[in-house]
């Protein structure tokens, strides 16, 4: 079973407050990557958190907290986000590292931040 | 340089006919993987197929196959007896290295029409 389940689907923010996006796999994947995507481009990676930590962080604003509770979870926190943050947020993760893990992604959530 | 090319940003084919996707690469790595994903509209990321750069033959998955050429760095995919449910958007990516987390490259994507 290669699924990986993104909650919520869509969410609708204003600048001044504080949500969070959820993801989750049951695949005992030990890599677990955000992904943000604007429309008709590619991903553009976030962070990656590996055995719960995290392992790289793609220089992105504070505003955005990336959190692993366990090994089936991720969540990306978010606060005082900007209108051009509005953008697709894809999770994903891999079995582990190196050039032949397979990434699998989740359904994404859409964001707009008014 | 780019990592991973796509030359085509849109592409049309007719309900069952074959269509090959361009995807090329740069690395000067000897260990890395190629890998194909479809994205409907929806948003969802499907992985397709995938080729390691150690593999002798090409890899095939249903009506997917793709068309490894090493020594012209390039990948393409090839869908056979396309349907309309083919129709999305295409990435190509490549992984570089090992232990290297972030180093996973998409190309610009093709958009995929299949025509009834």
């Amino acid at each position: 079973d290669t699924e990986v389940t993104q909650t919520p689907k869509h969410l609708v923010m204003g600048m001044t407050n504080k949500k969070s996006l959820k993801c989750e796999q049951h695949m005992g994947h030990r890599a677990m990557y955000w992904y943000k995507q604007k429309a008709k481009k590619p991903p553009e990676l976030m962070f990656v958190y590996s055995y719960e930590k995290l392992s790289i962080n793609e220089s992105v604003p504070s505003r955005f907290s990336p959190e692993c509770p366990n090994s089936s979870l991720l969540n990306l926190h978010l606060h005082a986000l900007q209108p051009e943050d509005s953008a697709l947020y894809l999770c994903a993760s891999s079995q582990e590292w190196g050039p032949q893990e397979t990434q699998y992604f989740g359904p994404g959530t859409r964001l707009l931040v008014l | 340089a780019q990592k991973i090319t796509q030359t085509q940003p849109g592409m049309f084919v007719q309900e069952k006919e074959a269509v090959t996707l361009d995807c090329t690469y740069d690395t000067s790595d000897p260990s890395y993987g190629l890998f194909w994903y479809k994205q409907p509209s929806s948003g969802e990321m499907i992985f397709l197929i995938y080729q390691g750069s150690y593999d002798q033959q090409n890899a095939t998955e249903g009506r997917y196959s793709l068309n490894f050429q090493k020594a012209r760095k390039s990948a393409n995919l090839v869908i056979s007896a396309s349907q309309l449910g083919d129709s999305a958007m295409y990435f190509c990516a490549m992984r570089e290295g090992v232990y290297n987390f972030n180093k996973f490259y998409f190309g610009s994507g093709t958009k995929l029409n299949v025509k009834p």
